[in-house]
Formats: structure tokens, sequence, C-alpha cells
């Protein structure tokens, strides 16, 4: 079973301000890491999904890069809307033969107009 | 709507009753997912059906049935459930490969059982 480590639980930010979260898993058997967004009431939307070490990824504000021989992943929200009020969860998989994925306890940003 | 629908949104039971959750993708998903989250914890993975067939069953009690008569339905059965399976249920689906390709969830069935 994988452990995966979510930074901050909760997350307060200004409108208009810059901000970042963790995601935190075991470097070994690494396989690929996704980043989902959730916002209240409505499906956890996937965001990027990210397979090699040093790769960056960006959409629109948000971007995520990967660290898989230290094992964490940063997601960078630029500029923070009131929109990008949401949890943010990260679930790593492993190079095992089953194609699940496990997921993190996620980091809740509010956006504070 | 992404693509992946549950019904109900919404449901209350009794610890005696039987009821179904239902989930729906035309996608052309293979695989089907069935997630838990209960109040403070991470979404645990319950059951995976790759092309109809259980690929996983997470150590979920036997009073949680799952059924996925083909690639685009899923069903959850229900019976004499607990207290402490209230938790909001979430259907996914992928490609298979979903590592590479990511998951699609529904909205969900909010479960409360009295």
């Amino acid at each position: 079973i994988l452990n995966v480590e979510q930074s901050p639980q909760s997350l307060h930010v200004q409108e208009g301000d810059s901000t970042y979260f963790t995601c935190s898993f075991p470097s070994s058997n690494f396989y690929a890491l996704h980043w989902y967004r959730w916002e209240t009431a409505k499906s956890p939307e996937a965001l990027f999904v990210m397979t090699l070490n040093g790769d960056e990824k960006k959409k629109g504000r948000i971007s995520a890069t990967l660290n898989t021989k230290e094992g964490y992943s940063y997601l960078y929200i630029k500029g923070s809307q009131p929109e990008d009020s949401a949890t943010y969860l990260c679930a790593p998989r492993t190079r095992n033969r089953d194609d699940k994925i496990i997921f993190g306890k996620g980091t809740r940003l509010h956006i504070l107009p | 709507e992404t693509g992946v629908t549950q019904t109900p949104r919404h449901l209350v039971m009794g610890m005696t009753n039987k009821k179904s959750l239902k989930c729906e993708q035309h996608l052309g998903h293979n695989a089907m997912y069935w997630y838990k989250q209960s109040a403070k914890k991470p979404l645990e993975l319950m059951f995976v059906y790759n092309f109809k067939e259980q690929t996983e069953n997470n150590s979920v009690p036997s009073r949680f049935s799952p059924e996925c008569p083909n690639s685009s339905h899923l069903f959850l059965h229900l019976h004499t459930l607990q207290p402490e399976d209230s938790a909001l249920y979430l259907c996914a689906s992928s490609p298979l490969g979903a590592s590479v390709y990511g998951y699609t969830f529904g909205s969900g069935t909010r479960l409360t059982v009295v």
C-alpha cells in the first residue's frame, strides 16, 4: 500500500496571491502521478498525469512539477482566483501489475476575496 | 457533466433495506471503479472491473456487492448496511491504462444509513 502524504491539509490564500502545495510518495517503483481538482458538489476532475522525472505540466494558471527520485510533486497556482477553491488530490501509481491508483487525503484550498 | 452518470445522487436507507447504486458511462472506457469517501479519509478503492471482469476487491465487506453487466454499466448492490457505511460513493471509468489517462469520475451518491 502506497503512503501518500499531501501538505498542507488546508490552505487559505488571498485572491491574487500565488501558492503551492506538496504531494510526497515512495520513490521506489514509481510509474505515474495524477493530480485531480475536486470542487464541492462536483466530480473530481483530472488536471495532470505525469510520468517522467523533471516533468513540468501547465494548464492555464496551474502547473505541476515531478521529482521521482526523491518522491514528491508540487502543484502551483499563480494569481489565485475564487474558482480555484477546491480540494486538490494527488494519486501516484507504482509499477505493480495492478492498474489501480491510490489517492492522498488532499489539500483543501480556500481563496479569500 | 463528465460523461459518467451516477444515480441516485442522494440515498437514505435503513439497515435492513436493500438498494442499488448505478453508474453509467458512454465514453468507450473499458475499466470501471467504485470508490468510497468517508469523512476525513482519502478516497478508498473498493472494486475494479476491466472488460466486465472484476479484477480487484479491496477487502470490501460482503454487504457491498458489485455487478458489471457490460463495460458501460456498473452497479453497487447494498444490503444490511451499517451506519458507518454512510459516505460518498464515487464511480469512475478509464481507458485501460488508467495510469496514463486518468479517471473520469461521476458526481457520486451521498449515502446515509440510518
